[in-house]
This record gives C-alpha cells, sequence and structure tokens, in this order.
C-alpha cells in the first residue's frame, strides 16, 4: 500500500521570506502523481501544484516550486516571498495514474508572521 | 462557473442515527469522490462514483454508501452512526473516472457531529 508522510507537523515562516516543506512517499509504483493541496480554515482543499512521475522537470507555478527526487521517494514545496494569505494546513497527497483515489499525508500546518 | 457544492454545511446528529450528504459537481465534472477528513488528520478515501456506479472503495465499513445521480450529483449515505464518524466529509469532483489530470476539486465539506 501506498504511504505519504509529512514529517512537519508546524512551520512558521516570515511574510516575504521562503520556506519549503517536506513530504516522502512510499511506492513501487513507476507511474504516478505528486500533488500539493493547501486547506485554509474555509476548510475547501485547494490544489497548489502537481507532478508527474515521469517528468524529470519540477513543477513550479508561480511561488509555489517542487524539489522532486523520485529516487530517494521525496517531494517537498518551496514557497518564496510567503504572504499570509499562504497560511493554511498543507497537505501532499499521491495517485498512482491508474487509479482513483488519492492517498493524502497527515499535512502541515504553516503559519505565516508579519 | 460553480465550483463543487456541497451540503449541508454542518449537522449534528445522534449516535444510531442515519445521515445523508449531498454534493454537486463542478460543471463539465462527472466523477465524485468522497473522503473523510477526522480532526488533524488527513482526508480518507471513502469511494468514488463514475457513469453512476460505484468504481473503487476505500477501507470503509457497508454502513458507508452512496448514489450517484444522471445530472452527476452525489449522495453519501451513513447508517448506524457511530461516536467516530464525526469528521468533515469532503466531495471531489474531476473528469472521466477522475483518471484525467489535473486532478480533483474539492468542495467545501459537510462537518458532521456524532453525540
Amino acid at each position: 500500500a501506498q504511504t505519504v508522510t509529512q514529517s512537519q507537523p508546524e512551520m512558521s515562516v516570515q511574510e516575504a521570506e521562503t520556506v519549503t516543506l517536506s513530504c516522502t512517499y512510499d511506492t513501487s509504483e513507476s507511474d504516478y502523481y505528486l500533488f500539493w493541496y493547501k486547506q485554509p480554515p474555509s476548510r475547501q482543499m485547494i490544489l497548489v501544484i502537481r507532478q508527474e512521475a515521469y517528468k524529470q522537470q519540477n513543477a513550479t507555478e508561480n511561488r509555489f516550486s517542487v524539489n522532486f527526487q523520485k529516487a530517494a521517494k521525496s517531494f517537498s514545496l518551496k514557497i518564496s516571498d510567503s504572504q499570509l494569505g499562504d497560511a493554511a494546513m498543507y497537505f501532499c497527497a499521491y495517485r498512482r495514474r491508474s487509479a482513483r483515489q488519492l492517498t493524502f499525508g497527515s499535512g502541515t500546518q504553516l503559519t505565516v508572521l508579519p | 462557473d460553480a465550483g463543487v457544492t456541497q451540503s449541508p454545511t454542518h449537522l449534528i446528529k445522534t449516535r444510531g442515527q442515519q445521515v445523508t450528504l449531498r454534493c454537486s459537481p463542478k460543471s463539465g465534472h462527472d466523477t465524485v469522490s468522497w473522503y473523510q477528513q477526522a480532526l488533524g488528520q488527513g482526508p480518507q478515501f471513502i469511494f468514488q462514483y463514475y457513469e453512476e456506479e460505484e468504481r473503487q472503495r476505500g477501507n470503509f465499513p457497508d454502513r458507508f454508501s452512496g448514489h450517484q445521480f444522471p445530472n452527476y450529483s452525489s449522495e453519501l449515505n451513513v447508517n448506524a452512526l457511530l461516536l467516530g464518524d464525526s469528521a468533515l466529509y469532503l466531495c471531489a469532483s474531476s473528469s472521466l473516472g477522475g483518471l484525467k489530470p489535473p486532478g480533483a476539486f474539492f468542495g467545501q465539506g459537510t462537518r458532521l457531529t456524532v453525540v
């Protein structure tokens, strides 16, 4: 079974600084997707960024980028120029390409300090 | 363009009762997945509906059942409620059985409290 581990229950960052959230996963598959979702207090899960395992290039979406290390099964999220609106719970998630379900980690609560 | 909508937003039920939660997918989506998110944890997959059939199921008992209607909306039913069923229930919609990128779009969830 696939598992996703987020070892940082809480992180904090100063506004305008950079922060990196860690995620590791365990799978025997070679073709899969990895995701970072943001869940603010409004509770709605918002897709931040997506990485396809067969693509070696790390995904980037504006201030958000990932460091995907396939051999190490590591998938970290870097948030640059942090803003107050980035404060939320962040979840790392995995989906085997042919599967229908997402497997989530336990989340990292990010606090942005003014 | 309406996103994924869920109703109700909150509800309180007594142990042993039955509950029905509802979800309307994002316009253009035909697949609905349900997740249970206990307090302080990541969401856990319950099941997915596509073409009005349950396509995949997570590790949840038969007390959890669902339905998908011809307009792609979906219901989640939980019978014989237990205290441990208290959680945020999230609905996610996607296209083509959920296998097509970019992936799932989530609603704001239904907070269920069992007392």
